[in-house]
């Protein structure tokens, strides 16, 4: 079974900075999807970046990207210059290809602080 | 672009009675569509796959007869919570694949139930 892990419960950052958010998974497949995905208080889920398992490019969208090291099974998320609508929960989730089944990690509580 | 639409957006009700939860997709079709539970400050759960036309597949530890799912149209799937109790309350999202590249899922703005 797959597992999606994100020790961070919580993170703070100041408005403009860097900040990156961790994420850790297990999987025996080789084929498969990542995402971010963004939940801010109106509780809409709103997707952030998408990363797939055979491209050994880091994705960006903006001022967000990831570093996708497959080997090590990490996906961190890196938000630059980061902005007061960013604060929300952000969660990690894994999808086995040709599923579209989405397993979601516990979560990171981001505060962005001007 | 595709949306996903879920009604009511807050329900109450009371301990034992049965509450029906809709999501359609608006702009497109959607076979699949998937139902998840949040409890306060935690990860969504996926429970149930809703098929068109079938059966739907429901997670290990979720109760098939408590939370009845109907796809019975390629733009609607309907969640049941029946005879509900307190430990019911949490907020049910559903999602639709649409099958396009920009986003494999996308997601209802969700419902939160407080039964009392």
């Amino acid at each position: 079974a797959q597992t999606v892990t994100q020790s961070q419960p919580e993170m703070s950052v100041q408005e403009a900075e860097t900040v990156t958010l961790s994420c850790t998974y297990d999987t025996s497949e080789n084929n498969y999807y990542l995402f971010w995905y963004k939940q801010p208080p109106s509780r809409q889920m709103i997707l952030v970046i998408r990363q797939e398992a055979y491209k050994q490019q880091n994705a960006t969208e903006n001022r967000f990207s990831v570093n996708f090291q497959k080997a090590a099974k990490s996906f961190s998320l890196k938000i630059s210059d980061s902005q007061l609508g960013d604060t929300a929960m952000y969660f990690c989730a894994f999808m086995k290809y040709n599923t579209d089944k989405l397993i979601f990690g516990t979560g990171t509580r981001l505060q962005v602080f001007p | 672009g595709a949306v996903v639409s879920q009604h009511p957006s807050r329900v109450i009700c009371k301990s034992g009675t049965s509450v029906k939860i809709e999501c359609r997709s608006l702009d497109f079709q959607a076979t699949t569509m998937f139902w998840y539970r949040q409890f306060p400050k935690q990860s969504l759960m996926l429970m149930a796959t809703s098929n068109e036309g079938s059966k739907a597949t429901y997670e290990q530890g979720v109760e098939k007869d408590k939370f009845l799912i109907n796809h019975a149209s390629l733009t609607l799937s309907t969640l049941t919570v029946t005879s509900a109790h307190p430990e019911d309350s949490s907020f049910y999202i559903c999602s639709a694949f649409t099958g396009g590249e920009d986003s494999p899922l996308h997601f209802g703005n969700g419902t939160r139930l407080t039964v009392t």
